[in-house]
């Protein structure tokens, strides 16, 4: 079983719509949790971080549902910019390692 | 802001040879880490290291390894390259000990293996 597992999509919307990803982990000693973008041949940046309590810059709101071992992205008003994949990615206690779902494609459409 | 380097964008190489893969971070962090990325496959770990001349592997260590000399600096090399090591290769610092300091890329390195 993969460690963290995210719908690869596509996700087409049109401007100004609203969308969620979500993304699973397995390994429920989980720690810490981050969504990341990657546009075509880049690498991923960071988009933000996923606290406890929920957090949200701008548009974006990520939240963690540790019941459910899910953490999830919502993009309110999408841009044309924003069309990219989408990475998320969890930080296991046991080491200094990352894992990350394999992308959750968004293209916004005019 | 972290800045991490990598030191090719683009390499284009032989079945068989050595291959160096550098990369560099200025923001004093402890950790460093080698990635692969391909399609429908993801990032997968190759070897990480936590400080001056550790190491340790990740997921698909096999067919490289890596030298972490100085602190800043953390080098992959693939002893003999073959054509499915053909990959978007990126290279990643985090500080050390902070379960939410998160990962900060360099630019990758777009390898052909012929």
């Amino acid at each position: 079983r993969k460690e963290v597992e995210q719908d690869p999509g596509p996700f087409n919307v049109p401007e100004g719509a609203t969308v969620a990803f979500n993304c699973t982990y397995s390994n429920s000693a989980s720690q810490s949790f981050f969504w990341y973008r990657q546009d075509c041949r880049k690498e991923p940046k960071l988009l933000m971080s996923v606290y406890s309590s929920g957090n949200e810059d701008g548009r974006f709101t990520a939240q963690l549902n540790r019941a459910s071992q899910y953490i999830s992205l919502l993009i309110r008003d999408s841009k044309l910019s924003d069309s990219a994949t989408y990475l998320c990615a969890v930080n296991i206690e046991s080491g200094n390692q990352f894992y990350f779902g394999t992308g959750t494609s968004l293209t916004v459409i005019p | 802001d972290v800045k991490v380097t990598q030191s090719s964008r683009y390499l284009v190489k032989r079945t068989g040879e050595k291959v160096f893969l550098e990369c560099v971070q200025d923001m004093d962090h402890e950790n460093m880490f080698w990635y692969r990325q391909d399609p429908g496959l993801g990032l997968r770990l190759i070897y990480f290291s936590y400080d001056v001349k550790m190491k340790e592997k990740g997921d698909i260590p096999e067919g490289y390894s890596v030298s972490r000399e100085k602190k800043e600096r953390f080098s992959l090399i693939l002893e003999s390259a073959s054509t499915n090591q053909t990959s978007m290769y990126l290279c990643a610092s985090s500080l050390f000990a902070s379960y939410n300091s998160p990962l900060h890329f360099g630019n990758g390195t777009r390898l052909t293996v012929t």
